[in-house]
């Protein structure tokens, strides 16, 4: 079995804190790590893809990086806002399965006005 | 664009009923997956497919099969509902190609299943 971890489980914020989280993942035969935004009642999102070590991904309010050497990955939102109220996943692909996504169990987000 | 689409949406059965999980996709994508979503377990694997004709176990896959009998519909069964099998189920399509910007994974807006 696969672990990708996801830490924390949940996050309380106000309006207008920045706030991360990470996810882990086998450092090992490492291929890609994807992150999904995912609102209540709808389909998960794509956020960003990364492939390379020390990739830094940009939208908006939210980036991303990525450590494929020591396996973690952290995605950051400056400047929270309620809309950002959602459940972050994030997926590793390996590369001997590349067609199969390893999903962490998501963070939690809720930003209070 | 269509994109992925589920069908039903909504469907409750009673324990012991058979019912499919429709799942197309027009996005002429290689990869298909179907998923489960429980509280607090994330997103689970029962199978997927990486081509049409082509379908592979994933994380639970015990009281499910599929086919994937034409590469844009993947068809998710339940031969003998149970009550755990209560849950809402996500299916998804990916391109196998590589790109600068990677290939993100699709989902449809998933099937609220409940077994009585």
């Amino acid at each position: 079995i696969l672990n990708v971890e996801q830490s924390p489980q949940s996050l309380h914020v106000q309006e207008g804190d920045s706030t991360n989280f990470t996810c882990s993942f086998p450092s090992s035969n490492f291929y890609a790590l994807h992150w999904y935004r995912w609102e209540t009642a709808k389909s998960p999102e794509a956020l960003f893809v990364m492939t390379l070590n020390g990739d830094e991904k940009k939208k908006g309010r939210i980036s991303a990086t990525l450590n494929t050497k020591e396996g973690y990955s952290y995605l950051y939102i400056k400047g929270s806002q309620p809309e950002d109220s959602a459940t972050y996943l994030c997926a590793f692909v390996r590369g001997s399965t590349l067609g199969r996504l390893y999903f962490g169990r998501g963070t939690q987000l809720t930003v209070w006005p | 664009n269509a994109g992925v689409t589920q069908t039903p949406k909504f469907r409750v059965l009673k324990t012991g009923q058979s019912m499919t999980l429709l799942c197309a996709q027009d996005m002429n994508h290689e990869y298909m997956y179907w998923y489960r979503q429980d509280p607090g377990m994330g997103l689970r694997l029962i199978h997927y497919s990486v081509g049409e004709g082509t379908t592979a176990k994933g994380e639970v896959p015990d009281g499910y099969n599929v086919s994937r009998l034409k590469k844009q519909n993947f068809l998710l069964g339940l031969e003998s509902a149970a009550p755990s099998q209560t849950s809402v189920y996500f299916c998804a399509s990916r391109s196998d190609r590589d790109s600068l910007s990677g290939n993100t994974i699709y989902f449809g807006e998933g099937s609220w299943l409940t077994v009585v």
